[in-house]
């Protein structure tokens, strides 16, 4: 199962663009890359997923590089709301692996 | 609205004794996955199960156990709880044509062992 490493904690401002790095170095040929949100004392919600280039939907864009050893998770313009932990995961359909994620704080 | 429930909200408990959590999830959800989640901690992989038998399992002792059921509802069942067993535990539902891993999870159970 591939291993993802992401930054521990990052800080932003409202209004300011986030991005958040993931690295995943063995992910396997079939394995997508899923982001997921986490709000205090609630269950993780799924943000996006991709598996090569980018995708965008209404909330966040996915960056994916061709070797796809690495994605980021990019945020537009975010609001005191968006303070939480972000995962990022590859792979295993059946033994869903999360890491200690990124805690995001946005300070007005 | 993620259509997955789970009860109860919290459980307070004593060592040794033995806890069942609920889970109900959407219909044509055939895939539900049980996770631990420790304070400060991500989510730890316990089993999940698809079409009422375990097709994958993280590591956790025997005494954690689980059940499927038709109606898209499931259990988790502990024994034997331990201090360390202390935790959010939360499921997760799959749509059975989800591609790589989107689940919806539910709010949780927060289970407290004295």
């Amino acid at each position: 199962l591939a291993k993802t490493t992401q930054p521990i904690s990052m800080d932003s401002y409202e209004g300011q663009e986030v991005n958040i790095t993931c690295s995943h170095n063995n992910i396997a040929t079939n394995d997508y890359i899923t982001w997921y949100q986490q709000f205090p004392s609630q269950g993780p919600r799924f943000i996006i997923q991709g598996y090569k280039t980018k995708v965008t939907n209404e909330v966040a864009s996915l960056f994916i590089p061709a070797d796809r050893k690495s994605s980021t998770l990019s945020l537009p313009r975010v609001s005191l709301s968006d303070t939480a932990v972000y995962y990022c995961l590859v792979g295993g359909y059946n033994k869903l692996i999360f890491g200690a994620g990124t805690r995001l704080a946005v300070h007005p | 609205e993620t259509g997955v429930t789970q009860s109860p909200t919290h459980l307070i408990k004593t060592r040794g004794q033995q806890v069942t959590l609920r889970c109900s999830s959407q219909s044509g959800h055939n895939t539900v996955s049980w996770y631990q989640q420790a304070l400060g901690q991500g989510p730890q992989f316990i089993f999940q199960y698809y079409r009422e038998e375990e097709n994958g399992r993280g590591n956790f002792p025997p005494r954690f156990s689980g059940l499927q059921f038709p109606n898209y509802s499931s259990e988790l069942n502990v024994n034997a709880l331990e201090l360390d067993d202390s935790a959010l535990y939360l499921c997760a539902s799959r749509p059975d044509r989800a591609l790589g891993n989107e689940q919806f999870f539910g709010p949780g159970t927060r289970l407290t062992v004295l």
